[in-house]
Order: structure tokens, then C-alpha cells, then sequence
């Protein structure tokens, strides 16, 4: 089984709708993250959770809201879509060794119409 | 801050010739430094990382590293591509906190 999951792996809405994305991980990570990649452009941190009580925000967090409801599980919504947020969006995590690498989610591939 | 760039967005080789992709950095004190390598409809893999000692850093796959702290570069190096290195190449630099990723290099070998 995947250490790092991404549910739904595609999702196509409307705008204006509220979306969920969720994520799981079974390598007992505090640290997890968002991100979204757009071509060109690399990764961009949305927000990051360093534990249950800790919620960040990363360079590119309007219009997204974050809740981590376990150490395992780290959600990421979209509070009301709009066609500027159509990307593929990662879910990560880390040990808080800065030695260590990150372990991604296969993806989500969001499409606003 | 720290920052971390990719000159090339596009790497072109052919196989069995060898490859570099290329990354400088910027960061305040000792520099830990990543590859990742993503192939379509997938997410990031880890490849290799530098943290201290040797300069030539192996990883994943016969790709390298070399680490150069005069020229602030980590360039990915194979000595011999294969097709199926094609694929999105990532540099990052990495604290306790975050890490800072590159914009991507697409790296095609052609047959």
C-alpha cells in the first residue's frame, strides 16, 4: 500500500462549489503539506502542519482552508472554486529532521469549469 | 530565504550520451539540498541528497549529484541516459520547516 494518499486522484467541478481534497499517510509524520503545481511553475506551498495544533500558511494560501483532523489525515478545501485554482495538487510529508525527504501523494488533478 | 533555481526548462539528450540538469541555490548557513524526479501522472520520487561529506552524492536509478559550495550548484549528472529517464526533474533545498523546490527541469532522451 501507498505510504501517501490523495483522495479523489481527479475531480471536475464549478465554480463556485466548495471541494474537499483528502490526504492520508501511513508514515508517521508530524510535518505534512500541500501544494499545488501549475506548468511553468513548479510547486507552490499552499499550507503545511507541522502537528494536529499546528497550521501554517504557505506563499499561495487565498482561497484555501486546511484542517488537520489526525496525524494521518491532513484535508485540503476549496471554500468556493474558481478556474484559476485548475492544477494538480500534491499532498507531502517529512520528519522534522531538515535531512530528511519529503514523501508525496500521487496527486490530484482539479479541473474548475 | 532560501531559494533555489533551474536555468533550463528543457534538457535534450540522447541515449546513451550523458545528461546533466542543472540547480544553483541560495541558502544562510549549511545547505541540505534534494532531487526528486516525477514521471507523468505521478507524484514526486525522491532520487538522491546532499547533506555533508562527499561532494559526489549517488542516489536512485545511476543518476548523481555533484555538490559544488564555491559555485552554489548541485547538478544532476547520469553518465549514460536512457529513454526512460524521461520525466520532471525537481531541485529543492530543505530546512526543519519547508522546503524550497525549483521549477522543474523536463529532461527527454530521444532513441
Amino acid at each position: 500500500d501507498a505510504d501517501v494518499t490523495q483522495t479523489p486522484r481527479n475531480r471536475i467541478t464549478k465554480t463556485g462549489k466548495r471541494i474537499m481534497l483528502e490526504c492520508s499517510q501511513t508514515k508517521g509524520h508530524d510535518r505534512m503539506y500541500w501544494y499545488r503545481q501549475d506548468p511553468g511553475l513548479g510547486l507552490r506551498l499552499i499550507y503545511y502542519s507541522f502537528d494536529v495544533k499546528d497550521i501554517n500558511k504557505g506563499e499561495i494560501s487565498d482561497g484555501y482552508s486546511v484542517s488537520r483532523q489526525a496525524q494521518a489525515k491532513f484535508s485540503l478545501s476549496l471554500e468556493s472554486a474558481i478556474p484559476n485554482q485548475t492544477a494538480l495538487y500534491f499532498c507531502a510529508t517529512k520528519t522534522g529532521d531538515p535531512r530528511d525527504e519529503q514523501f508525496f501523494g500521487p496527486g490530484t488533478r482539479l479541473t474548475v469549469l | 530565504a532560501q531559494s533555489v533555481a533551474q536555468p533550463e526548462d528543457q534538457v535534450n539528450v540522447a541515449e546513451g550520451n550523458p545528461l546533466t540538469v542543472k540547480c544553483t541555490y541560495s541558502v544562510s548557513g549549511n545547505p541540505y539540498l534534494f532531487w526528486y524526479v516525477q514521471y507523468p501522472n505521478r507524484g514526486l520520487q525522491f532520487l538522491l541528497k546532499y547533506i555533508t561529506g562527499d561532494n559526489l552524492v549517488k542516489g536512485s536509478y545511476g543518476f548523481e549529484a555533484e555538490f559544488n559550495k564555491s559555485q552554489t550548484s548541485f547538478h544532476l549528472k547520469k553518465p549514460s541516459a536512457l529513454v526512460s529517464d524521461s520525466a520532471l526533474y525537481f531541485c529543492a533545498v530543505g530546512d526543519a520547516g519547508k522546503s524550497t523546490f525549483g521549477d522543474g527541469t523536463t529532461l527527454t532522451v530521444k532513441p
